[in-house]
């Protein structure tokens, strides 16, 4: 059974450029949320899409934005790059049944702007 | 605000000993879990324990154990016979709006001395 995968694991990028990571969840599971993990630091909720809509969003800009697919992958995209975009960017996806509640993890991107 | 705090940010414990993490939270929920993720330099968040709120028994996996305090808002993890492969970053977590965001800690960094 597939965990959480994404893709791709690292990537450097210059300021002003855009992104797209990719995340395709936990069979099974149709909710995928992202964090942002600065170093050294907890993850920091940046959104969850279900049914291929944006359901709860934390305090990030409008430069970041996502989409989910029918098949429930989805993908953050970030614009206009800043260097404080540099962090570990991971992606989860949830299980609500009672017994496994939780979120599985993926290994993340590393994003690093120069 | 609704917040995760963990007052350690490293702790070292020897192998083959026991270790204590420290976690509190401030929520006006009355039905919620409690979660511990251990985070190893591989950067994938791996659920180590979690805890349902209306349960009065504290949760235990193998080694590791929780000190659910509800009314104190306290949710320590205990590591018992350390290991050298516990070594990581762990965080607290909790759930906000029924799991559409996963609030968590700081982090504490365990070392694990041989």
């Amino acid at each position: 059974d597939a965990g959480v995968t994404q893709s791709p694991t690292h990537l450097i990028k210059t300021r002003g450029q855009q992104v797209t990571l990719r995340c395709s969840p936990k069979s099974g599971h149709d909710t995928v949320s992202w964090y942002q993990q600065a170093l050294g630091q907890g993850p920091q909720f940046i959104f969850q899409y279900y049914e291929e809509e944006e359901r709860q969003r934390g305090n990030f800009p409008d430069r970041f934005s996502g989409h989910q697919f029918p098949n429930y992958s989805s993908e953050l995209n970030v614009n206009a790059l800043l260097l404080g975009d540099s962090a570990l960017y991971l992606c989860a996806s949830i299980s609500y049944g009672r017994a496994n509640y939780g979120y599985t993890f993926g290994s993340g991107t590393r994003l690093t702007v120069v | 605000a609704q917040t995760v705090t963990q007052s350690q940010p490293e702790m070292s414990v020897q192998e083959a000993e026991t270790v204590t993490l420290s976690c509190t939270y401030d929520t006006s929920e009355s039905d919620y879990y409690l979660f511990w993720y251990k985070q190893p330099p591989s950067r994938q968040m791996i659920l180590v324990i979690r805890q349902e709120a209306y349960k009065q028994q504290n949760a235990t996996e193998n080694r590791f154990s929780v000190n659910f305090q509800k009314a104190a808002k306290s949710f320590s993890l205990k590591i018992s016979d350390s290991q050298l492969g516990d070594a990581a970053m762990y965080f607290c977590a909790w759930p906000l709006n029924y799991g559409q965001n996963f609030v968590f800690g700081p982090g504490t960094r365990l070392s694990v001395l041989p």
